[in-house]
């Protein structure tokens, strides 16, 4: 069964940075694309990046370029997003899901961007 | 960028009833290598989203047969055959085609 657990989420300040982690277990974690998605309190979802298998090619939101930066490290099965110069409307519900597509999704991890 | 825009955004039913929600991308969806990456996520109350259907019309494993998809082009259809308490929530669909991935409003499903 696949399983995927996200971390690093907590409360930070607007211009602060944060990094949240995502651990995937039984599943071929090198072998596939993976994605992030968010979701602000009572809001849809956004996606907000993706990666290839092996972390070569990287795709964002215009929302997020320039500020977040995703990577993965396949050794580890674990995918990463670093989140810089937050800012109020980035607070939400971030989602790590395996493929391109979401095929397997975590419980999510909350960022919270406050003063 | 691809807008997905779905209807109803709010769709009360009876338990046992059908239901059906539409979403419709602003350009085709269909790929270059023959695909048609059209999503459909379920998000029951106080749950993370999780996948029902991929490429239009397949089922995740363990979803219930009662749901269904189809479509082609710019319009795209995810029907319940008959609901049950356990379908309330949002239902969302997300094209995977086109950069930047885009997902619908979302539609909430109630129990009339």
């Amino acid at each position: 069964e696949v399983q995927v657990v996200e971390s690093g989420g907590g409360l930070v300040p607007p211009g602060g940075s944060l990094r949240l982690s995502c651990e995937v277990s039984g599943f071929t974690f090198s072998a596939d694309w993976m994605t992030w998605v968010r979701q602000a309190p009572g809001k849809g979802l956004e996606w907000v990046a993706n990666t290839n298998p092996d972390g070569s090619e990287k795709y964002y939101a215009d929302s997020v370029k320039g500020r977040f930066t995703i990577s993965r490290d396949n050794a580890k099965n674990s995918l990463y997003l670093q989140l810089n110069s937050l800012r109020v409307e980035d607070a939400a519900v971030y989602y790590c899901g395996t493929g391109g597509q979401m095929d397997v999704w975590g419980q999510g991890t909350t960022v919270t961007v406050s003063s | 960028d691809v807008v997905m825009t779905q209807s109803p955004l709010s769709l009360p039913v009876s338990l046992g009833q059908p239901a059906s929600i539409s979403c419709r991308s602003s350009q085709s969806v269909a790929a270059s290598d023959g695909n048609t990456y059209l999503n459909w996520f379920q998000q029951r109350p106080g749950q993370s989203p999780r996948r029902l259907i991929y490429k239009v019309s397949n089922r995740d494993s363990g979803v219930p047969d009662r749901f269904s998809g189809s479509g082609s082009g710019t319009d795209f259809t995810l029907k319940i055959s008959r609901v049950e308490a356990e379908d309330v929530g949002v239902y969302y669909c997300m094209q995977g085609t086109h950069w930047p991935l885009s997902f619908g409003q979302g539609a909430r499903l109630e129990i009339k």
